[in-house]
């Protein structure tokens, strides 16, 4: 496509539920990055993937989090057992290769209310 | 660990007038980007504006322009001729390329721009 999209635009769970977040990458984008962004703050980092190799997962806040890359493409961030604090919108975004290649392009996000 | 600052919540300006806002940010790598990130009620990140650390011009886009201060670890941002369609959130972001580390973006809380008619 033309840009990075991601699915739903908007997901309401019930605390305890599991959600799945979907994030199609610009084609042939080799890294793909997941941000978490409280309302009223900045953007904070969760993971990074090359190609369908998870290089960082250091900002992944607990193991409920877990995402995946399995064909260098498509990407889905899933949380287990949602919690209130889990509220934020979800960005992607991703960058055409390895090197020092700065441009992030991002998604319009999905934004996550745990009620 | 890299921090960025922005100390101004919220701004406001009038249409056509010029507005700055600021960003501090820590850090003790020497090679790195700075950026300008807007953010509309759309969500979507717009890249604005970028700056490599090892040069020493300020980067310009339009009417978008930077004054960065190495040794000061600043990193303002200055819009001219404001028009309404700037009206966003600002978001400063740091970039650091050493070390592997090369794909990070930390950004600060952001800045609620409003231009006014």
């Amino acid at each position: 496509g033309a840009g990075v999209s991601q699915s739903p635009r908007y997901k309401v769970a019930k605390r305890g539920q599991d959600v799945a977040l979907r994030c199609d990458p610009i084609s042939g984008h080799v890294s793909l990055f997941w941000y978490q962004q409280a309302l009223g703050q900045g953007p904070e980092f969760l993971t990074y993937f090359q190609n369908e190799a998870q290089l960082d997962k250091s900002g992944l806040p607990s193991d409920r989090f877990f995402a995946e890359r399995p064909e260098g493409s498509v990407s889905t961030l899933k949380i287990q057992r949602t919690q209130q604090e889990d509220s934020a919108v979800y960005l992607c975004a991703s960058r055409g290769d390895t090197g020092r290649e700065e441009k992030l392009f991002f998604g319009s996000g999905t934004q996550l209310s745990v009620l | 660990a890299q921090t960025v600052t922005q100390s101004q919540p919220e701004m406001s300006v009038q249409e056509a007038e010029t507005v700055t806002l600021s960003c501090t940010y820590d850090t003790s790598e020497n090679n790195y980007y700075l950026f300008w990130y807007k953010q509309p009620p759309s969500r979507q990140m717009i890249l604005v504006i970028r700056q490599e650390a090892y040069k020493q011009q300020n980067a310009t886009e339009n009417r978008f322009s930077v004054n960065f201060q190495k040794a000061a670890k600043s990193f303002s941002l200055k819009i001219s001729d404001s028009q309404l369609g700037d009206t966003a959130m600002y978001f400063c972001a740091f970039m650091s390329y050493s070390g592997g580390s090369n794909y990070k973006l930390t950004f600060g809380k952001g800045t609620l721009l409003t231009v006014n008619p």
